[in-house]
């Protein structure tokens, strides 16, 4: 398996501008998580889904988030309208619920520049 | 929500070892894992222990756990450069809302100098 995909690797957009980073978790996994990672507040868990249903957005920052995941292979995170604070690296993790003990595997994430 | 806290930065020299230390809160935590991540890439599992054991050992790597304490402690032997990157410590997320999400620390950069 070529493990969980990400794209893109970088984005760099101005402010204002809408923002879709992809996700492609591993196959037959049915979590997927999306996370955000600043030098700030370090790792950030934003939205978790389970057999494709959002389960917990607590971490999502704003209205300008959102995230979907239709199909059990693809998941987006969009972000509209984009500012400089949303610069980060946005990481995607899947896992399956059938391990005892959980593993997370993640993307390469994507590293998004808002200026 | 929860809280996990780690020392953000750690140097040791090439061949000694290295001991990265993490408090956590939530006390239902059935597992606690090692996450580590090289630069550029996503966090990798790199070691977990079940919240019934007080001690794992894995090659170079060792885990203790204290749970009266709730400190989760990973040693790395003989500790070489290919070592560096950041280590992040984590726990299953103990409110009922959060299913199999992890709280993670805010990592620790560990530098192995030669």
């Amino acid at each position: 398996d070529a493990g969980v995909i990400q794209s893109p690797r970088h984005e760099v957009t101005e402010m204002g501008q809408e923002v879709t980073l992809r996700c492609k978790p591993i196959s037959g996994h049915d979590y997927l998580f999306w996370y955000r990672q600043t030098m700030m507040r370090g790792l950030e868990l934003l939205i978790y889904f389970n057999n494709n249903v959002p389960i917990d957005d607590s971490g999502m920052p704003e209205d300008r988030f959102s995230a979907k995941m239709p199909n059990a292979s693809f998941s987006n995170l969009k972000i509209q309208p984009s500012e400089p604070r949303d610069s980060a690296v946005y990481f995607c993790a899947s896992s399956t619920g059938r391990s005892s003990y959980n593993e997370q595997f993640f993307g390469p994430g994507t590293r998004l520049t808002v200026l | 929500g929860e809280d996990v806290e780690q020392s953000l930065f750690l140097s040791v020299r090439e061949g000694d070892s290295s001991v990265i230390n993490c408090t956590y809160t939530d006390s239902s935590s059935t597992y606690l894992y090692w996450y580590k991540q090289e630069p550029g890439a996503g966090l990798q599992l790199l070691t977990y222990i079940f919240s019934n054991m007080d001690m794992k050992q894995d090659q170079r790597l060792t885990v203790l756990l204290n749970k009266k304490d709730k400190h989760l402690s990973l040693r790395i032997a003989d500790t070489q450069t290919g070592d560096s990157a950041i280590y992040f410590c984590a726990e299953i997320g103990g409110n009922s809302n959060s299913g199999y999400a992890l709280n993670f620390g805010k990592g620790t950069s560990l530098l192995v100098t030669p």
